[in-house]
């Protein structure tokens, strides 16, 4: 069973749509991750946070944004949807990395 | 500039033979390592890691070996099981900060 999880798990969108990637974990883990990721292509960490109202971006430069004003949530805002946006988004939690990081399911966006 | 590289896009295997999966690092600032293994529409599941004041770890069917002059590790899986089909991803991290950086992975593919 899941213990961080992601809506939703699909989406297609129009071109200047605003859209929220929700994400949301039961372990209390103060360390959160997004990254993206293109088919056959490496992890790329796109936002982390390491607790309550902090909030950093990631080695990828990105125009989403995030927030995290619950240990356990932390959405993923585009407020204006673009093709060069379609790809899979993975949200990931961890207590410590070195013992490893428990992801979600993903979220697989299409912007058309 | 690639900090972690999986040379191999993929690989396959008989059912029963040993699967190794390699994993090159330039940073010699990273001090701890971590394999995941991922299924299409699944989020990456955390197999295993090593710190690098070890060479060797292992559990169960998997072991990871580490060598640090080289900038290498390897990732065993012995025997190989069909359910074991499914990218592998090396990551790399410091514990200067909590947050690791990915390869591309390696699509593993045991034939029954």
């Amino acid at each position: 069973e899941a213990d961080i999880y992601q809506t939703p798990r699909y989406l297609v969108i129009g071109t200047g749509k605003k859209i929220t990637l929700e994400c949301s974990q039961t372990m209390g883990h103060d360390k959160m991750y997004w990254y993206q990721q293109d088919p056959g292509m490496e992890l790329h960490l796109i936002h982390y946070s390491y607790g309550v109202n902090s909030t950093e971006k990631g080695d990828l430069s990105s125009e989403s944004t995030v927030s995290r004003i619950r240990t356990e949530h932390f959405p993923l805002t585009l407020e204006s949807a673009r093709p060069s946006h379609t790809s899979q988004y993975l949200c990931a939690s961890s207590e410590r990395v070195y013992y490893g990081y428990t992801f979600g399911s993903g979220t697989r966006l299409t912007v058309v | 500039d690639q900090q972690v590289k999986q040379n191999s896009p993929s690989l396959s295997v008989q059912e029963g033979r040993i699967s190794i999966l390699n994993c090159d690092y330039t940073n010699s600032m990273f001090d701890y390592f971590l394999w995941y293994k991922k299924y299409p529409a699944e989020g990456p599941t955390f197999l295993i890691s090593i710190s690098s004041i070890k060479d060797k770890n292992e559990d169960g069917r998997f072991t990871v070996f580490l060598n640090k002059s080289a900038k290498h590790l390897s990732l065993h899986i012995v025997p190989s099981q069909p359910g074991d089909s499914a990218v592998y991803f090396c990551a790399a991290g410091s514990t200067s900060y909590d947050k690791v950086i990915f390869g591309p992975g390696t699509s593993l593919s045991v034939i029954p």
